[in-house]
Parts: structure tokens; sequence; C-alpha cells
């Protein structure tokens, strides 16, 4: 079946280190891979997407490239800011279906 | 601000009580969905309205039950619930069901605590 596997959480950094937060998934076919974030008190939103393999999303410095070879989609930023203390979600869309399949999330917490 | 509004924002209930969830959009979204989020457990979907007919159940307990009077308003209605249905339950909508579906808006969700 389709899954979604995240890193445990929670997280916790300083302000400016460099953040991954690992997600891999099983999926037959091409499926869609996104991230989403949760800030607190909030729900989600849409962060970054890649639909082929190969694909690098991007949004407020986040990247993460869809690696077809380690079905991998993780989550990188260079710089990290308090304003980036939420909980994350990794999802995927498997091929020619309509519903997003969702990882458990990882809160990240950035300290000053 | 979304645009999808859950009220209430808390809510703690008996076991054998009754209560109902409430959402709202008016972005002009044809499809709308629950969401059940659990600590630590991936994101659950429950159920999917499309042009107010329900297209998606996801083997969700009878003892939730969903209800969709217009394209605007989404209702989920609880009773007899168990302490492990505990969760922040969110709502969110998007264009259509099966097209640009990764574009959902959330709400801010519900937190269901039962006692």
């Amino acid at each position: 079946g389709n899954s979604v596997t995240q890193m445990e959480g929670p997280v916790t950094l300083s302000e400016e280190a460099f953040l991954t937060i690992n997600c891999t998934y099983t999926a037959t076919g091409y499926p869609s891979l996104f991230w989403y974030v949760q800030y607190p008190g909030e729900g989600l939103q849409l962060l970054l997407k890649a639909t082929k393999a190969d694909d690098k999303g991007s949004n407020k410095g986040f990247e993460a490239t869809y690696r077809k070879e380690t079905t991998s989609f993780h989550l990188e930023k260079g710089s990290v800011q308090v304003s980036d203390s939420a909980v994350y979600f990794c999802a995927l869309r498997p091929q020619g279906a309509q519903k997003l399949v969702f990882g458990q999330g990882t809160r990240l917490t950035i300290n000053p | 601000e979304t645009g999808v509004t859950q009220t209430p924002r808390h809510l703690v209930m008996g076991m054998t009580n009754k209560k109902s969830l409430k959402c709202e959009q008016h972005l002009g979204h044809n499809a709308m969905y629950w969401y059940k989020q659990s600590a630590k457990k991936p994101l659950e979907l429950m159920f999917v309205y499309s042009l107010e007919e329900r297209v998606e159940n996801n083997s969700v307990p009878s003892r939730f039950s969903p209800e969709c009077p217009n394209s605007s308003h989404l209702f989920l209605h609880l009773h007899t619930l168990q302490p492990e249905d505990s969760a922040l339950y969110l709502c969110a909508s998007s264009q259509d069901w099966g097209q640009d579906y990764e574009k959902l808006f959330f709400g801010s969700g519900t937190q269901l605590s039962v006692l």
C-alpha cells in the first residue's frame, strides 16, 4: 500500500541552524510528493511540492528533492528562524489517485 | 486566515453526549473534507464531499456522522464517542475533488477531548 514515514519528533534547533526532516515513502508508480506546514493554532498549508523524479520543490527557503532511487523527499533549510517553529507533514498523492496520504508529522521548535 | 472557519475551537464531551462540529468556507470551493489528527499518527482522511455528495468514507465508525447541507457548510455529528476519539479534527476545502487536490485550504481545527 501507500504510506509515508517521517522522522520522529520533536526536533529542537537553535536559530540559524541547518534543518533536515527526513521523509520516505512507499508507493507504486510515480506519486506526487508534498510538504505541508502547520503553524501553532492554524490548519495545514501547502509548503512545497514535486511531481516527478529529480524535481526540487522550494518555498520560503525550504527545499525538498524527489528522489525515486531512495524513495525519499527530505525537507531542508539552510538557516532556520524562530518563526519556522511548526509541525511539518510529508504527504504523497499516488499516481492516478485522488487522495493524499500523510505522514504523522514532525514538530519543529526553533530556539532564539 | 485561510477562509475555512471551524467551530468550536475546543470541545470537551462525555461518552454519552451528542455534539456537532461545524465547518464553513466562503471560497467558492466544491469539495470539503474532514481529517483526524492524532498525536504521532498520520493524518487520517475521514470523509470527502464533492458538490454536497459524499465521495469518500474511509471506514469511519458510525458514531461519526457527516452532513453537508450546501457547498459552504460541513458538519460532523458526534455521539457515544470513545476516549480514543480525542484528537484534533480538521476541516479542509479545495476547488474540486481530484483537481488541484493538493491545494487544500485547512481550518484551524477543533480540539476534541472525550472523557
